[in-house]
């Protein structure tokens, strides 16, 4: 069964600083890793989606890497900023390829 | 575009009583899902829709558990005599892809709170 870890579960960063968010998963068989930003009382927002044969996606100061055969993908924010604060969760599908496991996630506060 | 919707985006009903949550896709989507978040648990898997295809229905916790989906659109996820382990907030996600390499995207969800 796919279990999907996320660490650390809460991190507190000064504004400017890079930082890495790690997930790790225990089945490397995946169709596509997913990362998303959930705001307190909010649904989830996707930010970035590895398919299995991708090492790595961009979007603006957000870079993923997705390492399949030792089950990791980590998160880097670049020059982080206070609207950066959220819960990040990321997300594998399963080995039908349809739904998406979740770690627990992890909240991050960036202070101005 | 509008992205995924859900309502109500707040319920409170009472132990015992049904409640039905609605989940209207970003249009042109073919696959559908609905996820439970409740606190300790983190975000788990319910039921997935591809089209006219039998529905996946492995994630439903229990056979009060119930959703359709009608005309390949929107979707209604009933719950039966409900119990207070039932409280959490139900998301919605839709893909336009046929799953595997689908990225999905979820609504606001609908926090129901039984009493």
């Amino acid at each position: 069964k796919q279990e999907v870890t996320q660490i650390p579960a809460a991190l507190s960063v000064p504004e400017g600083e890079n930082l890495v968010l790690n997930c790790s998963f225990t089945d490397s068989a995946i169709y596509n890793l997913q990362w998303f930003r959930q705001d307190p009382g909010k649904g989830l927002t996707s930010l970035l989606l590895i398919q299995s044969s991708q090492r790595e996606q961009t979007s603006g100061r957000l870079n993923a890497s997705l390492d399949k055969s030792s089950g990791r993908s980590t998160l880097y924010i670049a020059a982080s900023q206070p609207g950066d604060s959220a819960t990040y969760l990321c997300a594998v599908t399963d080995q039908a390829g349809t739904a998406l496991i979740f770690g627990k996630g992890t909240t991050l506060s960036v202070s101005s | 575009g509008a992205g995924v919707s859900q309502s109500p985006s707040n319920k409170v009903t009472e132990k015992g009583k049904d409640v039905e949550l609605r989940c209207d896709p970003i249009s042109g989507h073919t696959a559908l899902y609905w996820y439970r978040q409740s606190l300790g648990q983190g975000l788990e898997f319910l039921i997935y829709f591809q089209g006219n295809s039998a529905p996946d229905k492995s994630g439903l916790p229990s056979d009060r558990f119930s959703a359709e989906r009608t005309g390949g659109s929107v979707s209604t996820l009933t719950i039966q005599r409900t119990q207070q382990e039932d409280s959490a907030v139900y998301l919605c996600a839709s893909s336009g892809h046929r799953g595997r390499f689908g990225e999905q995207f979820f609504g606001p969800g609908t926090r129901l709170t039984v009493l």
